[in-house]
């Protein structure tokens, strides 16, 4: 499969735990993006990052959130000390490099917090 | 704060017939649309894009009409299949260097065999 993949595909938690989401992107693609739905909303533009770079985190919540890209492995989302509010669907894109490249997804980690 | 807007949440149409999906912006810095289609439990598949400096952009049974002046957009899905049933978003980005994806909430799309 040589798609976006992302893991694990449901992961549960209880408050104050640590999540960590990962991300693997499809071949050739160097770039990577994460993205949080909630129920009934689109998806919502988190962090973009290249190879051991954090490019645009414009989008993430300035406390608890985290992500990288490392040379290598997955990139990874972490979130720690999770509040219930966390609950949602995250998504993975990956693209090529250059303009007007679409971002593709995975098939999201469902994350809920007990 | 919506910068992208489908106002329609749902959508029936009969097998074989045309599908229209709308979409609205209000920043007139977007520069490139696409749409992606969504099943249940899956990540968004990408459909179609368009450039702002284009109008039109047609691939198979699927064509974006791009309208700058009214900023709207449509996706046209001609002859509709019940496979077509999904969730539709319609999402934009800024000009030069910028990656970032602003989404609508989607459409439910069914397709009535």
């Amino acid at each position: 499969n040589a798609g976006v993949m992302q893991n694990p595909r449901h992961l549960v938690r209880r408050r104050g735990q640590e999540a960590r989401l990962r991300c693997s992107p499809m071949k050739g693609h160097s770039h990577v993006y994460w993205y949080r739905q909630l129920p009934e909303e689109g998806l919502k533009f988190m962090v973009y990052l290249q190879k051991e770079n954090i490019i645009d985190e414009s989008g993430m919540p300035k406390e608890r959130f985290s992500a990288e890209f490392p040379k290598e492995g997955p990139s990874i989302l972490r979130i720690q000390q999770v509040v219930r509010g966390d609950s949602a669907a995250y998504f993975c894109a990956s693209s090529q490099q250059g303009e007007g490249q679409p971002q593709h997804f995975g098939d999201g980690t469902r994350l809920s917090i007990l | 704060d919506q910068q992208v807007k489908q106002n329609s949440p749902s959508l029936s149409v009969q097998e074989g017939r045309i599908s229209i999906l709308n979409c609205d912006y209000t920043n007139s810095m977007f520069d490139y649309f696409l749409w992606y289609k969504k099943y249940p439990a899956e990540g968004p598949t990408f459909l179609i894009s368009i450039s702002s400096i284009k109008d039109k952009n047609e691939d198979g049974r699927f064509t974006v009409f791009l309208n700058k002046s009214a900023k709207h957009l449509s996706l046209h899905i001609v002859p509709s299949q019940p496979g077509d049933s999904a969730v539709y978003f319609c999402a934009a980005k800024f000009g030069a260097g910028s990656y970032q994806l602003t989404f609508g909430k989607g459409t439910k799309l069914s397709v009535i065999p």
